[in-house]
C-alpha cells in the first residue's frame, strides 16, 4: 500500500518570502514521486518529478524539490514567493514498474497563501 | 495543443438517474485516467487504459460504475442510478508515452446529485 502524506493543510506567508510544503511517502518498491498544483476551479498541474539521480529536482516558476531516501520525503520549496502561487499543491507517488506504473496516489493536498 | 478537454463542465442529475462523461485526451497520448476529487476524501484513482486497453480500474465502485475507451480520442465515465454521494469532481488526465508518470489534467467535470 502507497501513501502520501501532507502535514500542513494550510500554509500562509506574505509575497516575497520563501516557503517549504512538506510531504512524506510510504512505498515498497521503485517510484515516482511528484507535485502538481491546482487553482481554483482548475485541473491539475505538472510541476516536477523525482524518479532516480540528482536528489533536488527543478520545476516551473521557481519551484524545486528534495528527495530524501532515509526521511521518505519529498518537500517543495520556493525562494520567493508570488501572489498567484497562491493554490493548492499535490505531492503525488507512484510505482515506475508494471500496472502500476501511471496510478498516482495523492496526498491531501496543502492549501498555500500568499499575501502580497 | 487544447489540452484535455472535459465535457460537461457541470452537471446536475436527479438521484436514481444516469450520468455520462467524456474527455478527449491529448492526441499522442497513450494512456487515460479518471480520478474523483471530492473535499472529504480528496483526489481518488478509478481506473485507466494504456492504449485503450483497461489497466487498472481498482478504483471504480463496481455496481454503477463503468468506463469506457472506445477509441484513442475519448474515453467515457459512466454512473448509473447516480446517488448524493457521488456528487464529485471528476477529473480526466492523459499521459504521453514513456511520460515517467507525468499526467496532464482536464479541468474536470463536476457533478451534482440532487
Amino acid at each position: 500500500t502507497q501513501t502520501v502524506s501532507q502535514s500542513d493543510a494550510h500554509v500562509t506567508v506574505f509575497e516575497g518570502d520563501s516557503v517549504e510544503l512538506r510531504c512524506n511517502y510510504s512505498y515498497g518498491g521503485s517510484i515516482y514521486l511528484s507535485w502538481y498544483i491546482q487553482h481554483h476551479g482548475r485541473g491539475l498541474q505538472f510541476l516536477l518529478k523525482y524518479y532516480s539521480g540528482n536528489p533536488v529536482v527543478q520545476g516551473v516558476n521557481g519551484f524545486e524539490a528534495e528527495f530524501s531516501k532515509s526521511d521518505s520525503s519529498f518537500h517543495l520549496r520556493k525562494a520567493s514567493v508570488h501572489w498567484s502561487d497562491s493554490a493548492v499543491y499535490f505531492c503525488a507517488v507512484s510505482g515506475s514498474t508494471g500496472a502500476n506504473t501511471g496510478k498516482l496516489t495523492f496526498g491531501h493536498g496543502t492549501i498555500l497563501r500568499v499575501h502580497p | 495543443n487544447a489540452g484535455v478537454i472535459q465535457t460537461p463542465r457541470h452537471k446536475v442529475t436527479g438521484k436514481g438517474q444516469e450520468a455520462t462523461l467524456w474527455c478527449e485526451p491529448i492526441s499522442g497520448h497513450s494512456a487515460v485516467f479518471w480520478y474523483r476529487q471530492t473535499i472529504v476524501q480528496g483526489l481518488e484513482f478509478l481506473t485507466y487504459f494504456r492504449n485503450q486497453a483497461p489497466i487498472d480500474d481498482s478504483g471504480m465502485p463496481k455496481e454503477r460504475f463503468s468506463a469506457q475507451m472506445p477509441n484513442q480520442s475519448h474515453s467515457t465515465l459512466k454512473i448509473q442510478s447516480t446517488q448524493p454521494q457521488d456528487s464529485a469532481v471528476y477529473l480526466c488526465a492523459s499521459s504521453p508515452p514513456n511520460s515517467g508518470n507525468t499526467l496532464y489534467f482536464g479541468e474536470g467535470s463536476r457533478l451534482i446529485v440532487v
